[in-house]
């Protein structure tokens, strides 16, 4: 089975940082790979797909990239309504899918 | 739209089952697989299991097999999630999710599944 690590699983920034999240695959994925934000009592959102492409209508403050085994999500000014969870996911083995542990971005 | 609704939050007894329903709409259900995840309290995203709406084909996570059956009423345009043997650890939020370019992109709302005696 596919492991996807992400890191950090938590993080505190302010409104206009920067925040990078990284995911390692414990095998090459190719850019079998999404990226969801996930807010509280909510179904997740589809951020990004296939490592870097962004989804019609999501912000362009978010990116993605990598290939192979590691990959980041990029947010490059943090605003007030990206303060949640955000969780990758591998399907190179589809229909098998895996989460990364998630990353909750909190607000310093 | 397309739009997938779940049945309502259950709460179930230590070894008994639970059959959360997925009603689709806005497509042509057989065209699109299903996917589904489970959430318990303050944890990952887990993936369960997978079916083919159109020809009926399922796929389990390794975790649940045994436990986990998942079915499809093409007549009706639902899925359901059926998983048996119940434990306190099973508590979580239930979700469907059709697939599209390959990976889950529309999201029922959550079928909360409380196991507790």
């Amino acid at each position: 089975d596919i492991q996807m690590t992400q890191s950090p699983s938590s993080l505190s920034a302010s409104v206009g940082d920067r925040v990078t999240i990284t995911c390692r695959a414990s095998q090459g994925i190719r850019d079998d790979l999404a990226w969801y934000q996930q807010k509280p009592g909510k179904a997740p959102k589809r951020l990004i797909y296939a490592a870097s492409n962004l989804e019609s209508g999501v912000p362009s403050r978010f990116s993605g990239s990598g290939s192979g085994t590691e990959f980041t999500l990029t947010i490059s000014s943090l605003q007030p309504e990206d303060f949640a969870t955000y969780y990758c996911l591998q399907h190179n083995t589809y229909p098998l899918l895996t989460f990364g542990g998630g990353t909750k971005v909190e607000i310093k | 739209q397309v739009q997938l609704v779940q049945s309502r939050a259950d709460v179930k007894k230590p070894g008994a089952s639970v059959k959360v329903s997925c009603k689709a709409s806005g497509y042509t259900f057989s065209n699109y697989a299903i996917q589904w995840v489970r959430q318990a309290p303050g944890q990952r995203l887990e993936w369960m299991g997978w079916i083919n709406a159109g020809n009926g084909n399922t796929r389990y996570s390794q975790k649940f097999q045994g436990r986990v059956t998942i079915t499809r009423d093409t007549t009706a345009s639902t899925a359901y999630m059926e998983l048996s043997s119940l434990r306190s650890e099973d508590t979580a939020v239930y979700y469907c999710a059709r697939v599209y370019s390959g990976v889950p992109y529309y999201w029922g709302q959550g079928t909360l599944v409380t196991v507790s005696s």
